[in-house]
């Protein structure tokens, strides 16, 4: 069954410091999109970056790059050179549906980030 | 400016009404989502709709009913069957099925019980 993980419930990190969100997932899919989110307290849910299953780079946006390893089916957010604005919750999830033909986005629990200055 | 917009921002309910929450959008997507989301929790699948007159349930479907006449709008209403819709209500589009492509989201709908 399809399934988006994420162990870390709450992190801090150390403005200027680099920090790592883990995801891992399940699929019986060969095609599928892994993406993360940022929600700040405000609420809106900001896309930050996208990884498909059959990239052999790992995707980088800016200070976002996302650490994929398809063998262990884990599509970890790295985050460099931390800012204070930095702090949100993040959201990994996942875009799948050649199996089943209906194609959805679920989400793992989140990870509250806080950058400490 | 293309976008998804979501009203109203706060929403109150009494006890045994129904209420809808609007989702508008002019990305010219194919589907839309709605999705749940408790303090402190991640997002659950409520309703999603790929295609004009068409949506399907997802994982907490009960007490909830939605309509997709137009490809533009995705309304949802939470029914008086709906135990405890005190939540974040978020709504999101997306290209059609087949492109693993992000979904657009918009600002959201806080509801509350009094």
């Amino acid at each position: 069954a399809q399934k988006i993980t994420q162990t870390q419930p709450g992190m801090f990190v150390q403005e200027k410091e680099a920090v790592t969100l883990d995801c891992t997932y399940d699929t019986s899919d060969q095609s599928y999109g892994l993406f993360w989110y940022k929600q700040p307290s405000s609420g809106e849910m900001i896309f930050l970056i996208y990884q498909g299953s059959y990239d052999e780079q790992n995707a980088t946006e800016g200070r976002y790059s996302l650490n994929f390893q398809k063998a262990r089916k884990s599509a970890n957010l790295v985050i460099s050179a931390s800012q204070l604005g930095d702090s949100a919750m993040y959201f990994c999830a996942m875009r799948e549906g050649q199996v089943s033909g209906t194609y959805k986005y679920i989400f793992g629990t989140g990870t509250r980030l806080k950058v400490l200055a | 400016d293309g976008g998804i917009t979501q009203s109203p921002k706060y929403l109150f309910r009494k006890e045994g009404q129904n209420v809808t929450l609007s989702c508008e959008q002019n990305l010219n997507h194919d589907a839309m989502y709605w999705y749940r989301q408790d303090p402190g929790q991640g997002l659950r699948l409520i309703y999603y709709s790929q295609i004009v007159n068409d949506f399907q349930k997802g994982d907490i479907a009960e007490g909830y009913s939605v309509s997709r006449e137009k490809k533009e709008s995705f309304p949802l209403t939470v029914t008086s069957a709906q135990k405890n819709p005190t939540a974040f209500y978020l709504c999101a589009s997306s290209i059609e099925g087949g492109a693993l492509t992000e979904a657009f989201f918009g600002q959201g709908t806080r509801l509350t019980v009094v």
